[in-house]
């Protein structure tokens, strides 16, 4: 069985600081894909970044990097330059190739002003 | 184009109801995902159509639920005898033609069940 574990409920970060959102897994599997999503109050889940386990490279997009160590089964958020719009829940997935997703609990995400 | 919809976003009903949760995808994909969210939790799969068919309903918790997808676009999570612990929000989420393709998310209904 899959499992993601977010052992972080909640964080917070002061506006234009760097915070880390913590994420582990478990699987027997080697090929598999690995994705954040941002869930703001409105409940629409966006995928804010992925990585495809084959890749050594770390995925990055804008302000938002990922750390992936796959021999520790560790796939953590790098989130540079806080701002107020990234508020919101954010949950870390696993996905095999059989198409289905297993979520975390999810780390609730505050930037202060 | 619009993105996921779904309606209602929130429904009340009375234990032991059936209820209908309806999912509009985008336009032209091919694979609809929904899950389920309890208080606190992550979503939590439910059932995953390519098209038409179910590709794999493993996540769906008992014969209660059913989903169905006739036209391979709208599609409707069906709930009988509803208990108080199907009370969740029901997410949709579709994608261009599933496997790692992004999934893209509806607002969800919420379902509470008195």
């Amino acid at each position: 069985a899959q499992t993601v574990t977010q052992s972080q409920p909640e964080m917070s970060v002061q506006e234009a600081e760097t915070v880390t959102l913590s994420c582990t897994y478990d699987t027997s599997e080697n090929n598999y894909y690995l994705f954040w999503y941002k869930q703001p109050p409105s409940r629409q889940m966006i995928l804010v970044i992925r990585q495809e386990a084959y890749k050594q490279q770390n995925a990055t997009e804008n302000r938002f990097s990922v750390n992936f160590q796959k021999a520790a089964k560790s796939f953590s958020l790098k989130i540079s330059d806080s701002q107020l719009g990234d508020t919101a829940m954010y949950f870390c997935a696993f996905m095999r190739t059989g198409n289905q997703f297993y979520f975390g609990t999810g780390t609730s995400l505050t930037v202060i002003p | 184009g619009a993105g996921v919809s779904q309606t209602p976003s929130n429904k009340v009903t009375e234990k032991g109801k059936y209820v209908e949760l309806r999912c509009d995808p985008i336009s032209g994909h091919t694979a609809l995902y929904w899950y389920r969210q309890s208080l606190g939790q992550g979503p939590e799969f439910l059932i995953y159509f390519q098209g038409t068919g179910a590709a794999d309903d493993s996540g769906l918790p008992n014969d209660r639920f059913f989903a169905v997808r006739p036209e391979g676009s709208v599609s409707t999570l069906k709930i009988q005898r509803t208990e108080r612990g199907d009370s969740a929000v029901y997410l949709c989420a579709s994608s261009l033609s599933g496997g790692i393709e992004t999934q893209y998310f509806g607002p969800g209904t919420r379902l509470l069940v008195l």
